[in-house]
């Protein structure tokens, strides 16, 4: 089993709509996570960090953490042609390694 | 804004050769690490270094060398080139751990824009 599983998609939503971008985690110790955007041919980019269990909100973004049930999600409200892009979720490993785990990313469409 | 730099976006290099790429970043992190990228792989980690000469293998280390001699450059370092490492290579940095730098965020990784090697 996958450390950090998301679905591969690609998960289509027309423009203006709420995009549900979701990861499971095996690691119960996980304490926080952070979502990252990385379009075609680019490097990821860091958008959100949660570092407790519930909701954390920027912008159009909405990110959440479920430690019961071991998953992390984000929202993207009013979803617009740019976001379509892979959204990599990542879990920081709280060692001295400094590591992120590493979700293989959803691919997110936003139909005009 | 944190930068993140590497030397080049796009490097074509042929088998056997040594390749060097380089990551430079600009925010005094102690950490960074280098991936590589492949469609239906994602991120794999190469290697990593939390300190000057320190370095640390990743999952991939085979056939990498890294070099770490100031803290705000981090090389890559293919000793032989072949064609199963054409990829994307990307370059991250990441914050100190808490209660070091007075904020509550940690390993949080920033990316330089990547380089696309292709060994032929």
């Amino acid at each position: 089993q996958k450390e950090v599983e998301q679905n591969s998609g690609p998960l289509s939503v027309p423009e203006g709509a709420i995009a549900s971008l979701n990861c499971t985690y095996s690691d119960r110790g996980s304490q926080s996570f952070f979502w990252y955007r990385q379009y075609s041919g680019k490097s990821p980019e860091l958008i959100m960090s949660i570092y407790s269990n519930g909701d954390k909100e920027d912008g159009r973004f909405t990110a959440q953490l479920n430690k019961a049930s071991q998953y992390v999600s984000l929202l993207i409200r009013d979803s617009q042609p740019s976001d379509s892009a892979t959204y990599l979720c990542a879990d920081p490993r709280m060692d001295s390694s400094y590591k992120l785990i590493f979700g293989s990313g959803t691919r997110l469409l936003v139909r005009p | 804004d944190v930068k993140v730099t590497q030397s080049s976006r796009y490097l074509v290099k042929r088998t056997g050769e040594k390749v060097f790429l380089e990551c430079v970043q600009d925010m005094d992190h102690e950490n960074m690490f280098w991936y590589r990228q492949d469609p239906g792989l994602g991120l794999r980690l190469i290697y990593f270094s939390y300190d000057v000469k320190m370095k640390e293998k990743g999952d991939i280390p085979e056939g990498y060398s890294v070099s770490r001699e100031k803290k705000e450059r981090f090389s890559l370092i293919l000793e032989s080139a072949s064609t199963n490492q054409t990829s994307m290579y990307l370059c991250a940095s990441s914050l100190p751990p808490p209660g070091t730098s007075g904020t509550s965020s940690y390993n949080e990784q920033f990316f330089g824009p990547g380089t696309r090697l292709t060994v032929l």
